[in-house]
């Protein structure tokens, strides 16, 4: 089975600009979670989806929005980026609601100038 | 709300030698706890998980860590570490609901394993 796959890997935006960040989960997976990893506050989980409803959600502002459609696939939108912003995003996988067992993707670099 | 800590930031260790790194939950309810580790410059791979049952677990790579309820721990165990596991270890966890699910992961600020030759 192909692993989670994100899109873009790289990124490099300007404050107050808007980006959206892709993830494909494992085939079969119907639950996808994001999450946020910077240096100063380590991994942070944003949001969860699980058939295109969001389940469950982190302390992050309005910002930070995602959705997920009905193939499971899931966007994550950041708007009016900020320098604090900067990142790496990644998106988990899982078979059902909740997180008994995830799985990563390989990250989106995200840097705000 | 629960919390994660790992009390060591960076582990040296030589190779072949035995190691150990701690961690500390805190919660009010029912937890499920993983660890995972991070590649530079890679996501995060699951490397053991605590569901249910057997308190002690035993993970890939040679990994096995032991759940122990009444100290909140997980504690991450290898008996002989190889140059290929240095890399960045991370202990999570997730409160149950009561109807079944979970919550989102939360990390702990990670430890950096370094295997000395």
């Amino acid at each position: 089975k192909a692993g989670v796959t994100q899109t873009p890997r790289y990124l490099i935006k300007t404050r107050g600009q808007q980006v959206t960040l892709s993830c494909s989960p494992i085939s079969g997976h119907r639950s996808v979670s994001w999450y946020q990893q910077t240096p100063g506050q380590g991994l942070q989980f944003l949001f969860e989806y699980f058939s295109e409803t969001q389940r469950n959600k982190g302390n992050f502002p309005g910002r930070f929005s995602g959705r997920q459609f009905s193939n499971s696939r899931s966007e994550m939108n950041v708007s009016t980026l900020e320098l604090g912003d900067s990142a790496l995003y990644l998106c988990a996988s899982s078979f059902g609601q909740g997180t008994y067992e995830q799985y990563f993707g390989p990250g989106t670099r995200l840097t705000v100038t | 709300a629960q919390s994660v800590t790992q009390l060591d930031s960076q582990v040296p260790v030589f190779e072949e030698a035995p190691v150990e790194l701690r961690c500390n939950y805190s919660s009010s309810v029912s937890v499920y706890l993983f660890w995972y580790v991070q590649y530079p410059n890679q996501g995060l791979q699951l490397l053991l998980k605590y569901l249910s049952g057997s308190t002690l677990v035993k993970g890939i790579n040679g990994f096995e860590a032991e759940f122990n309820k009444s100290q909140t721990s997980f504690h991450l165990r290898k008996p002989s570490v190889h140059i290929s596991d240095t890399a960045e270890y991370f202990c999570a966890v997730s409160e149950k609901w009561s109807g079944g699910g979970a919550d989102g992961l939360t990390f702990g600020k990670g430890t950096h394993l370094i295997i000395q030759p």
